[in-house]
């Protein structure tokens, strides 16, 4: 079955830049969707469609992706954004979603 | 604005079925698609599969064997059913709805923690 591949964790101080990266072989294809969980709460999406922002996400969120890899990058990272962050896609086929395993940003 | 809620038993003995329900308010669920993804305890996000309103269903391949959902429009509900359960179906359970255009989940339930024990 498809994966996607996260790193488990981030950690940035703030007002730094936090990366997370997500590869995976489909993703010149297909695009990245990025999710934002914070404990206990439902996921929340932060990046649709590789780099569009929905309204109401901060704009020191953004996304892009080349080749195999899609990145989420936090430009001044708050303390709020501390929570569990997992890509999302398909494979080639469409048929198969999967989400990354997902990478635990810590900022402190 | 839509809300979900999730229900159903939250507590399965192993080798039994688990079946949830998400019913919607504020909006149809006609022409829609409909996710359940779930988070186990200490892993990450999982797709489980999706229902459209017309009956379409997607699902995930390691669950396919056990794995349906259905939609019942008169209820605006959308259901799952895992049938032969174990303990590594524990987990938090979320219906969530795609976004008409966009393909992201826009919509989500507060989720439902079922344990299979």
């Amino acid at each position: 079955s498809y994966e996607l591949t996260q790193p488990p964790s981030v950690s940035v101080s703030p007002g730094q830049t936090a990366t997370i990266t997500c590869s995976g072989d489909a993703l010149p294809k297909k695009f990245a969707y990025w999710y934002q969980q914070k404990s206990l709460q439902a996921p929340m999406v932060v990046i649709y469609e590789d780099n569009k922002r929905p309204s109401g996400i901060p704009e020191r969120f953004s996304g892009s992706s080349s080749g195999t890899m899609a990145t989420l990058t936090i430009t001044g990272a708050q303390v709020e954004d501390e929570a569990e962050y997992f890509c999302y896609s398909t494979d080639v086929s469409g048929k198969d979603s999967v989400f990354g395993g997902g990478t635990k940003l810590t900022v402190l | 604005q839509v809300q979900l809620r999730e229900s159903g038993p939250r507590l399965v003995k192993p080798s039994e079925t688990l079946s949830l329900t998400c019913t919607a308010s504020g909006d149809s669920i006609n022409n829609y698609y409909w996710n359940w993804i779930r988070k186990s305890p200490g892993k990450g996000l999982e797709w489980l599969g999706f229902i459209h309103s017309s009956g379409v269903a997607n699902y995930s391949p390691s669950l396919r064997s056990r794995l349906s959902m259905s939609a019942d429009t008169s209820k605006n509900q959308v259901s799952l059913n895992l049938t032969s359960a174990t303990v590594a179906d524990t987990a938090v359970y979320y219906c969530a709805r795609d976004h008409p255009t966009s393909g992201y989940f826009d919509h989500w339930g507060q989720g439902i923690l079922v344990t299979v024990s």
